[in-house]
């Protein structure tokens, strides 16, 4: 494709139930990343992922959320019993390879009632 | 744990001016600085810097890096309206995943 593309846009849920978010990654890249921004915030890491290698989860903040992505190509995340606190957007960046350039999704907006 | 701050938090200049955001890191075995655009959700890409004192150009912006002061500065010259938006400033170390560390951004509004 010709960019990152995310899904959905924006996702207005209750405290308590599970999400999914989707990110689809420019073709050909190997590297993905997932970030999430609060109001007012800069991003902050939660997950990466480098071919079939193990993933890096240090950026995720419980075991609420996780993250899964078959091969190079599409990665969901998953956060599961939402809180109110994790109302935010939700970016996902591919790159061609681990040090390459990052290019972010346009982002889906979470928010938790 | 890696730090990057930004300055000003917010900015409104009139269309036509100049402005320079500035960005300060601490980071454990530095790799490159990156600058970014952020007008809706959608970060783009501006910049990568990874060597001190070779100025990146594009246009109207550019950009350059100090390791000896671990900053940077973006400067925007002839502002425009369209150049209104939160400018991102993130370092990357040499760690396993390369993953990014964000300042908070500086909101640059520019007005007629």
């Amino acid at each position: 494709g010709a960019g990152v593309s995310q899904s959905p846009s924006n996702k207005v849920t209750e405290k308590g139930k599970d999400v999914e978010l989707r990110c689809d990654p420019i073709s050909g890249h190997t590297a993905l990343y997932w970030y999430r921004q609060r109001l007012g915030q800069g991003l902050e890491f939660l997950i990466y992922f480098q071919g079939n290698s193990a993933p890096d989860k240090s950026g995720l903040p419980s075991d609420r959320f996780s993250a899964e992505r078959t091969g190079e190509s599409v990665s969901t995340l998953t956060i599961q019993r939402t809180q109110q606190e994790d109302s935010a957007v939700y970016l996902c960046a591919s790159a061609r390879e681990r040090a390459d350039t990052q290019y972010f999704g346009p982002g889906t907006r979470l928010t938790v009632l | 744990e890696d730090k990057v701050v930004q300055s000003p938090l917010s900015l409104v200049v009139h269309e036509g001016d100049t402005v320079t955001l500035n960005c300060s890191y601490e980071v454990t075995n530095f790799r490159s600085l990156l600058w970014y655009k952020q007008e809706k959700k959608a970060p783009t890409f501006l910049f990568m810097l990874t060597s001190s004192g070779i100025e990146k150009k594009s246009g109207r912006l550019s950009s350059i890096l100090d390791k000896k002061e671990l900053s940077s500065i973006l400067n925007i010259t002839a502002t425009q309206t369209g150049d209104s938006a939160i400018y991102l400033c993130a370092v990357r170390n040499t760690g396993t995943a390369s993953k990014l560390t964000f300042g908070t951004g500086t909101r640059l509004q520019v007005t007629l």
